[in-house]
């Protein structure tokens, strides 16, 4: 069974910083773009950053650009994305997102529970 | 990188149909066929409904469909039922690896 599995959300003051993990199982991830997309409380989605399948290709909304940086270890089935300079509309629930084919374009057939991030003094 | 306009809200009577519409530019829904559509409940991860614009993924009952023209696509779902009142959101790829999504239309049945 396909899984993907978030963790690392949390309370953070402004300007503070998080490691947000993603450990996949049921599928070669190694053969999958993978990305974050993210959920404000009450609000819609949005597409945060994507990353190929041997990260060397990498790709973010301009709301995350120069804050956030999306990586992936395909010997661990793991994805991550470090947190920086948070802001408070950054506060939303940060989904692990496969794609249902593997390329990049491909919409997402297999969701985590998602992790709840809140940027908060 | 704005958002793909959906209706706020649309609603229906069990049995009937409706129709969300997601309209973009030329640059995302009017560019590529890899528009989608996903349900999501309250408190649920967003479920893939629709693929490259009018494809169903396995298990999707067929009351679901999609279309595009131009730049806007549309989901139709007829034969209305209780359990799809949910948030239902378009999402486009927009070039250079990257996605945009409608801002979600709230469905109640």
């Amino acid at each position: 069974e396909v899984e993907l599995v978030e963790s690392g959300g949390g309370l953070v003051q402004p300007g503070g910083s998080l490691r947000l993990s993603c450990a996949a199982s049921g599928f070669t991830f190694d053969t999958f773009y993978m990305s974050w997309v993210r959920q404000a409380p009450g609000k819609g989605l949005e597409w945060v950053a994507n990353i190929n399948q041997d990260g060397s290709e990498k790709s973010y909304v301009d709301a995350v650009k120069g804050r956030f940086t999306i990586s992936r270890d395909n010997a661990k089935n793991s994805l991550f994305m470090q947190l920086n300079s948070l802001r408070a509309e950054d506060t939303a629930v940060y989904y692990c997102a496969r794609p249902r084919a593997p390329r990049v374009a491909d919409p997402y057939d297999c969701w985590g529970q998602g992790t709840l991030v809140t940027v908060s003094s | 990188q704005s958002a793909l306009t959906q209706p706020r809200s649309v609603s229906g009577s069990p049995g009937q149909s409706v129709t969300i519409s997601c309209t973009g530019t030329s640059s995302d829904v009017g560019r590529y066929n890899y528009v989608s559509w996903y349900q999501q409940h309250p408190g649920k991860a967003p479920k893939l409904i629709i693929y490259a614009v009018n494809n169903r993924p396995s298990g999707v009952p067929d009351r679901f469909s999609g279309s595009k023209s131009g730049n806007t696509a549309s989901l139709t779902i007829s034969g209305l039922q209780a359990e799809d009142e949910a948030d239902y959101y378009c999402c486009s790829y927009a070039g250079s690896y990257t996605m945009i999504f409608g801002g979600g239309t709230k469905l109640t049945v």
